[in-house]
């Protein structure tokens, strides 16, 4: 499968900590993305991160990337409860232009 | 305007009605996408129109259709379902299909096949 697996597949933390999720993938990339799922809900575009490209930021999010490794990570500083919900992980398939392959996702759930 | 909208939001249908799913963006996109996602699994890409013609059909069942009457619209035509089929049923689009643009997803529409 192209699909990237993604660890941990939960998470649980106190508000005010980091969370990490971490993400590894099989093929040649151009990017990876990340989106955030609240329940039953779209996705929402969190970054993107190009192949050339090893560590990027957005606001409270930090993003790494290792194309020799085929991975990647995602750094969330100072959470929130309102982070609570579903991380994913997506490469592009080269040569295959607008496809992505998504990971199995990471269940962030954040306490008050 | 940077929303992607999905019509219905819930959708219940035997197995041998006919019904559609409607998706529209105002971004100017020329990119769009039908994703299936069944309960606590990632979006499966399912189809993918670029400039008003599909170039990904990810060997999905002839009992999907999928069409994009314009550049701001996709329908999904749905016919002799399965209940296998039930999911969140997600829509997205981008910039162009060219090349790996972050993707705009509506909210869904939860189909449930009796």
């Amino acid at each position: 499968s192209q699909q990237g697996e993604e660890d941990p597949q939960a998470l649980s933390i106190q508000e005010g900590e980091n969370a990490t999720m971490n993400c590894s993938y099989k093929t040649s990339i151009n990017n990876l993305q990340w989106y955030r799922q609240n329940s039953g809900r779209g996705l929402v575009h969190l970054i993107l991160i190009r192949s050339n490209e090893r560590e990027k930021h957005s606001g409270r999010l930090r993003v790494t990337l290792d194309t020799s490794k085929k991975s990647s990570s995602l750094l969330i500083t100072a959470s929130r409860a309102a982070d609570t919900a579903s991380y994913f992980c997506a490469t592009d398939v080269y040569n295959q232009g607008g496809k992505l392959i998504f990971g199995q996702g990471t269940e962030l759930s954040v306490k008050p | 305007d940077t929303e992607v909208t999905q019509t219905p939001k819930h959708l219940v249908m035997g197995m041998t009605n006919k019904k559609s799913l409607k998706c529209e963006q105002h971004m100017g996109h020329r990119a769009m996408y039908w994703y299936k996602q069944k309960a606590k699994k990632p979006p499966e890409l399912m189809f993918v129109y670029s400039y008003e013609k599909l170039s990904i059909n990810e060997s999905v069942p002839s009992r999907f259709s999928p069409e994009c009457p314009n550049s701001s619209l996709l329908n999904l035509h749905l016919h002799a379902l399965q209940p296998e089929d039930s999911a969140l049923y997600l829509c997205a689009s981008s910039q162009t299909g060219a090349l790996s643009y972050e993707q705009y997803f509506g909210p869904g529409t939860r189909l449930t096949v009796t």
